[in-house]
This record gives structure tokens, C-alpha cells and sequence, in this order.
């Protein structure tokens, strides 16, 4: 049984370019969450995605944008990067039908902005 | 009020020793507490979790306690071992739509062998 999965795994852009991450719940799970995790600190919640409609959404400016495919697989978008993007973006997914606590997180994408 | 704290920053502890953790969070619909371990270069994986009817739970070496008056809650790990090295967070939920789960900063844990 896979996991959660995400591509890709490293990223380099510089200032003003955009970018997709992508990422594949868990077999069964219909719920996938988006951080950023800065270097040394605790991952920040950026939008919740269910049924393929952003259901919650932290802090974060509407450059950071989602979507949720009929799949239940997900991508995070980000527009016009600053260097404070610079993160590891990780993907937790979980079973909204069933007990939701139980978050599954991938091993993240870690992006670097020049 | 959607914070949660967490301390120390890090932690050496000595093989066979007790690890504590600590937590603490303000927004009282926060109604459940889970504890993530992360090992370098992987995504936090959940250790134990615990909502706030319940005082304490273990899971083998592993033990929340939970002061719900206080708003605090910690983490311990009996018979702490080397492969226990890795950074620690607490995290709060809401109990609202979404459930966004709120992380501490997080704590580094060294096990000296």
C-alpha cells in the first residue's frame, strides 16, 4: 500500500517564476492538507483540500493557490516566488469518511528560490 | 490564540534516560493533540495522539499527559534510545470544518548512546 507520495523531490527556481508541486494521497484517503516547513521550524498549514474544493486556508497570500483532482491527488501552485518560499512543502492526506485525526504526511518537496 | 507552544528547543539526553517534551496552547476548541516525530529528510510521522476527556496515554514507551486546565500537555519517552534522535513536534486540531492542525516550533532530540 503506497503512501503519500510527492513529486518532485527537490526544486530550484528563482524570484518571479511559479511553480506546481504534486502529490498522491494515501490508498483510501479522500482529504489532503498542504504545510510549508521552513528550516528549523514547525510545518505551517497553508489550505486543506475535500471533494475538490479548498475547505480551509491558513495564513498564507493568494499567491499559494491549490487544486484537488477527481483522484483525490493535489497540487500546490506558487506564483511569483519570493526567497522567503524557500521550504520544505509537505502533503498530509486523510480519510474524511472514517476517523479524520490520523494524518498521513509525504516525505515533502523541498524548494529553493534564487 | 492559534498558537501552540513547544520546549525546549532541544534536548541530549543519555541512553536509558527519560525524554520530556512540552506543550502548551490557548484556543480551548482545540480538541485533539498529536505528537509527530521527524527524522532528516522524511515528512513528520504521527507518534501518539490524545484528546482532552483523557489525562494520559501510553503506547509502549511513549506517554502523553494532558492538564486540561492548564492548557498543557507533554510528551515522554521512557528508556529513551539513539534511534529516538529526531525533532519532536506537538500539534493542536480544532474541531471545526477543515480541521486545520496547528504544529510547536518543534524540539531536537539527541539520545547519547
Amino acid at each position: 500500500d503506497a503512501g503519500v507520495t510527492q513529486s518532485p523531490t527537490h526544486l530550484i527556481k528563482t524570484r518571479g517564476q511559479q511553480v506546481t508541486l504534486r502529490c498522491s494521497p494515501k490508498s483510501g484517503h479522500d482529504t489532503v492538507s498542504w504545510y510549508q516547513q521552513a528550516l528549523g521550524q514547525g510545518p505551517q498549514f497553508i489550505f486543506q483540500y475535500y471533494e475538490e474544493e479548498e475547505r480551509q486556508r491558513g495564513n498564507f497570500p493568494d499567491r499559494f493557490s491549490g487544486h484537488q483532482f477527481p483522484n483525490y491527488s493535489s497540487e500546490l501552485n506558487v506564483n511569483a516566488l519570493l526567497l522567503g518560499d524557500s521550504a520544505l512543502y509537505l502533503c498530509a492526506s486523510s480519510d474524511n469518511r472514517g476517523i479524520q485525526e490520523t494524518q498521513y504526511f509525504g516525505p515533502g518537496t523541498r524548494l529553493l528560490v534564487l | 490564540q492559534q498558537q501552540v507552544k513547544q520546549s525546549p528547543q532541544s534536548l541530549i539526553v543519555q541512553k536509558g534516560g527519560i525524554s520530556i517534551i512540552n506543550c502548551a496552547y490557548e484556543n480551548t476548541a482545540f480538541d485533539y493533540f498529536p505528537w509527530y516525530q521527524q527524522f532528516p529528510g522524511k515528512g513528520p510521522a504521527l507518534l501518539i495522539a490524545i484528546r482532552p476527556d483523557v489525562s494520559e496515554k501510553k503506547e509502549g514507551r511513549f506517554t502523553i499527559s494532558f492538564n486540561k486546565s492548564a492548557k498543557q500537555f507533554s510528551l515522554h519517552i521512557m528508556d529513551s534510545q539513539p534511534g529516538d534522535s529526531a525533532t519532536y513536534f506537538c500539534a493542536a486540531r480544532g474541531n471545526t470544518g477543515g480541521f486545520k492542525t496547528i504544529f510547536g516550533a518543534g524540539t531536537r532530540l539527541f539520545v547519547k548512546a
